[in-house]
């Protein structure tokens, strides 16, 4: 079974702080994904990356970074956390491009007060 | 951009052993779909892709497609109380990276 572990699970922050969520996959997988969710809709592309070192904007990219440092591990940073940025984040693996299927985290929920 | 409508929009309620069809509706010509089911709080997993619009079978679940309708459904068969959760569509663009457009979700509650 595919593994991509999350932390913190859950957060609070505060307005204007700096937030930083992990991801790591053990499944050896090129392509790693931070989506987020909002309660009622999917889930939004944030960034995403193919190798270590690179990242890419996705649909949502505003507000936030991504850092890559190896194959194993994405995070997601918040520079300036707001309260617009209050969501569940959900951190995916995939093998490769054009449907693979992708491999979710549990989620790490952010609350930003 | 591209747009995903699910539906029974929100929610959906069953007694156990009733059929269920959940359906999915996108608003440009896409190549793939996926179905991911999510317990509440819990992470996504994926229960059925098509990179082809084949139909896609799983135990009691099967994906049916039609490209020329920009429509896909999940079909659960039998339903069961631990199928109650929510079960969202995502549709891909061919060479892509897998980049998904996703549906806001059906939540689907399965009562004894």
């Amino acid at each position: 079974e595919a593994a991509v572990t999350q932390s913190p699970r859950s957060k609070v922050a505060v307005t204007g702080g700096k937030v930083t969520l992990s991801c790591h996959q053990t499944n050896n997988h090129d392509y790693m994904y931070w989506y987020r969710q909002d309660t009622g809709h999917g889930l939004r592309l944030i960034h995403y990356s193919y190798v270590a070192d690179s990242t890419e904007k996705g649909d949502i990219p505003d507000g936030y970074k991504a850092s890559r440092p190896s194959q194993e591990n994405f995070s997601l940073i918040l520079e300036l956390a707001s309260l617009s940025q209050t969501a569940v984040y959900f951190c995916a693996s995939s093998v490769g491009t054009d449907g693979n299927t992708l491999y979710f985290g549990e989620g790490s929920r952010l609350i930003v007060v | 951009g591209q747009q995903v409508q699910q539906s029974p929009p929100a929610s959906l309620v069953l007694q156990e052993g009733e059929n269920a069809e959940l359906q999915c509706t996108y608003s440009t010509t896409l190549n793939s779909m996926q179905w991911f089911y999510q317990r509440p709080g819990g992470r996504l997993v994926s229960l059925l892709y098509s990179p082809s619009w084949a139909e896609q079978r799983g135990g009691r679940l099967t994906s049916s497609a039609a490209s020329n309708e920009s429509r896909s459904s999940l079909h659960i068969s039998s339903s069961q109380i631990t199928d109650s959760g929510t079960y969202l569509c995502a549709m891909g663009l061919s060479g892509s990276f897998n980049k998904l457009t996703f549906g806001a979700g059906t939540r689907l509650a399965v009562c004894p």
